[in-house]
């Protein structure tokens, strides 16, 4: 059974510029959310989206956004990048969007901006 | 705001030996907590969890304890290998729809052969 797939695993920006990271659940996984860990602030939560919908959304700026699509495969967008986004993008899936399950994360995008 | 705090951002025991790692959170509304374990270059993986309404619970080598009134958890890891040397997080969640993990910030277990 394949793991959760994210793509890019690494990329350089700018500061300015934007970035689009993507994420392949687990077959059969209808929940995604997105988490940013920084050696700071550790993980944090970005927003998780169920069937389409964003169910729910952390303390981010509206320059993060996300999307989901029919196959459950994600999408997050970051505008305007900033110094302080360079982090390890991690994506996570579960099968419901319920409080019991366990998510399976990805390896991660790490985002370098320069 | 911190929610979950891991006050020890590592820890260092001899192969065999218990590892103890604490976990803290303050708020009153979590009901699910859980670990998990992250090795370099990989996403977390889960490890265990625990619902409020028990206070431990184990899967083999692992146990988490959890004392609600101290808004305290702790994993167990007995006995030590050196391949759980890695990053422990431990999260909470609040009931609901929804699944949104606080994580704390993570203790950095290095097993010792």
């Amino acid at each position: 059974k394949a793991g959760v797939t994210q793509t890019p695993r690494y990329l350089i920006k700018t500061r300015g510029q934007q970035v689009t990271l993507s994420c392949s659940p687990i077959s059969g996984h209808r929940s995604v959310s997105w988490y940013q860990q920084t050696p700071g602030q550790g993980l944090q939560f970005l927003f998780e989206y169920f069937s389409e919908t964003q169910r729910n959304k952390g303390n981010f700026p509206g320059r993060f956004s996300g999307r989901q699509f029919s196959n459950s495969r994600s999408e997050m967008n970051v505008s305007t990048l900033e110094l302080g986004d360079s982090a390890l993008y991690l994506c996570a899936s579960s099968k419901t969007s319920g409080r019991i399950g366990e998510l399976f994360f990805g390896e991660g995008s790490r985002l370098t901006v320069l | 705001d911190q929610q979950v705090k891991q006050n020890s951002p590592s820890l260092s025991v001899q192969e065999g030996r218990i590892s103890i790692l604490n976990c803290d959170y303050t708020n009153s509304m979590f009901d699910y907590f859980l670990w998990y374990k992250k090795y370099p270059a990989e996403g977390p993986t889960f490890l265990i969890s625990i619902s409020s309404i028990k206070d431990k619970n184990e899967d083999g080598r692992f146990t988490v304890f959890l004392n609600k009134s101290a808004k305290h958890l702790s994993l167990h890891i007995v006995p030590s290998q050196p391949g759980d040397s890695a990053v422990y997080f431990c999260a909470a969640s609040v009931g609901g729809s929804n699944y949104k993990l606080t994580f704390g910030k993570g203790t950095l277990l290095t097993v010792n052969p």
